[in-house]
């Protein structure tokens, strides 16, 4: 079965702090993608990656950065945590450009 | 640019009723990828179709089919017969073929919340 696993479900983080967001896939899939949800906007992409330590903006990248040292492993980083970045992240990943996405079940961060 | 539009914000149906989620898009490329995505409450985005720009034949699996037309840049999904386990948000998303290389993402729509009602 597919899989693609996001470490926390749920993060309570503070204003500043430096937050890290985890995901991992075990379908050894070339591209990875991180996405935020928020309520009437639908998902924006923030990065995606199609190889090992390659990287590319997506449509939202301000603040945010990501690391891709292994194929499996793709993190988001928060470099300054700012309430305006409370909202669901997604990641996900797909075995080629342009085929079907398999989702995690999403981190919902929170800002205080 | 690319643009996925659902202009149904919030559906809701009685059990049984027959309902149609309208998806249009915009694309200059010829070349395109088109989907539709289900996340129920648990929040999991769950893969239901992938169709390609050359590909205008509808596809039916079970109570869900598609319908797919290039002249209205539209590619609509239709439930039939809806069960409670049907309520979700569902997304379409659109993927152009070349642009900027590499894997590039999908562009969603904002996404129709469908209320089945017992």
């Amino acid at each position: 079965d597919v899989k693609v696993t996001q470490s926390s479900r749920y993060l309570v983080k503070r204003t500043g702090e430096k937050v890290f967001l985890e995901c991992v896939q075990d379908m050894d899939h070339e591209n990875m993608f991180w996405y935020r949800q928020d309520p009437g906007l639908g998902l924006r992409l923030i990065y995606f990656s199609y190889d090992v330590k390659m990287k590319e903006k997506g449509d939202i990248p301000e603040g945010y950065s990501v690391s891709r040292e292994k194929k499996e492993r793709f993190s988001l980083i928060l470099e300054s945590a700012s309430t305006n970045q409370t909202s669901m992240y997604l990641c996900a990943s797909s075995w080629r450009a342009r085929a079907e996405a398999f989702f995690g079940q999403g981190t919902r961060l929170t800002v205080v | 640019a690319q643009k996925v539009t659902q202009a149904q914000t919030e559906i809701s149906v009685v059990e049984k009723e027959d309902v149609t989620l309208d998806c249009v898009y915009e694309t200059r490329d010829t070349t395109y990828y088109l989907f539709w995505y289900k996340q129920p409450p648990s929040g999991e985005l769950v893969f239901l179709i992938r169709r390609n720009s050359f590909d205008e034949q509808n596809e039916i699996s079970g109570r869900y089919s598609w319908n797919f037309q290039k002249s209205t840049s539209s590619f609509n999904f239709t439930i039939t017969a809806s069960q409670v386990v049907d309520s979700a948000v569902y997304f379409c998303a659109l993927s152009e073929y070349g642009s900027g290389g590499g894997a590039d993402g999908l562009t969603f729509g904002k996404g129709t919340h469908l209320i089945i009602q017992p």
